[in-house]
């Protein structure tokens, strides 16, 4: 069975430092993996979203990142965080490749607090 | 105006009640539906697909009305543990992202 992995869990940084959060999957090959925010009594935003290694789209302006070193490895960053960064992350997978369907499933996310 | 919008609640009710949610979607062109539950600072989990024909899972029946563009989650028989926020979600088939509404939210009371 498929897995999904982030950490760190949570994670408190000041303003101007920088970041990096990592998300596995296990269980599948050539995952299509999406990073989203959610910010505090609002809705899911996406960030990221990945069909391949080194392939990355972005879907809103931002000082934030994402790369795919890995097939099964997507991670986002930043070189300064601002206040607005706060909220929590979430990384999630859905089948990709021959078999592209659209259901996500979603790691355990990364809840990113910036004073 | 959004892809996905639902009553954000929240909803009160009764171990044992019927409750419904309802969701709108705006893109006519929209396929795949699916509810997700989401509970207190945890990630959302798919609770079901939303098939055209309708579906059912136990206490739960999804529905789509695709003249109307908007897809229903009918809970039978409240449980305390069904207390959570409910995610509408909406895309089109193939695409490589999905529309998430912001939740409604659901308290069953004993």
């Amino acid at each position: 069975s498929q897995t999904i992995h982030q950490w760190p869990a949570t994670l408190v940084q000041p303003v101007g430092s920088p970041l990096s959060l990592e998300c596995t999957v296990e269980g599948t090959s050539n995952p299509n993996l999406y990073w989203y925010r959610q910010a505090a009594g609002r809705g899911l935003q996406l960030l990221f979203y990945s069909v391949g290694i080194g392939q990355i789209s972005s879907e809103v302006p931002q000082n934030l990142s994402a790369s795919r070193p890995q097939d099964r490895q997507f991670i986002l960053s930043s070189k300064k965080l601002l206040l607005s960064d706060s909220g929590f992350y979430l990384c999630a997978w859905a089948l990709g490749g021959a078999h592209l369907q659209e259901t996500q499933y979603f790691g355990p996310g990364t809840r990113l607090l910036v004073l | 105006r959004k892809e996905v919008e639902q009553d954000p609640g929240p909803f009160n009710v009764p171990e044992g009640a019927t409750v419904a949610f309802n969701c709108t979607y705006s893109n006519s062109a929209s396929q795949s539906f699916f509810w997700y539950r989401q509970d207190c600072r945890k990630e959302p989990k798919l609770l079901m697909s939303v098939y055209s024909s309708g579906n059912e899972d136990g206490r739960f029946t999804a529905q789509l009305n695709r003249a109307s563009q908007y897809i229903s989650l009918l809970i039978r028989d409240s449980k305390l543990s069904d207390s959570a926020t409910y995610l509408c979600v909406g895309g089109q088939t193939g695409a490589n992202n999905l529309f998430f509404g912001t939740g409604t939210r659901l308290t069953v009371i004993p």
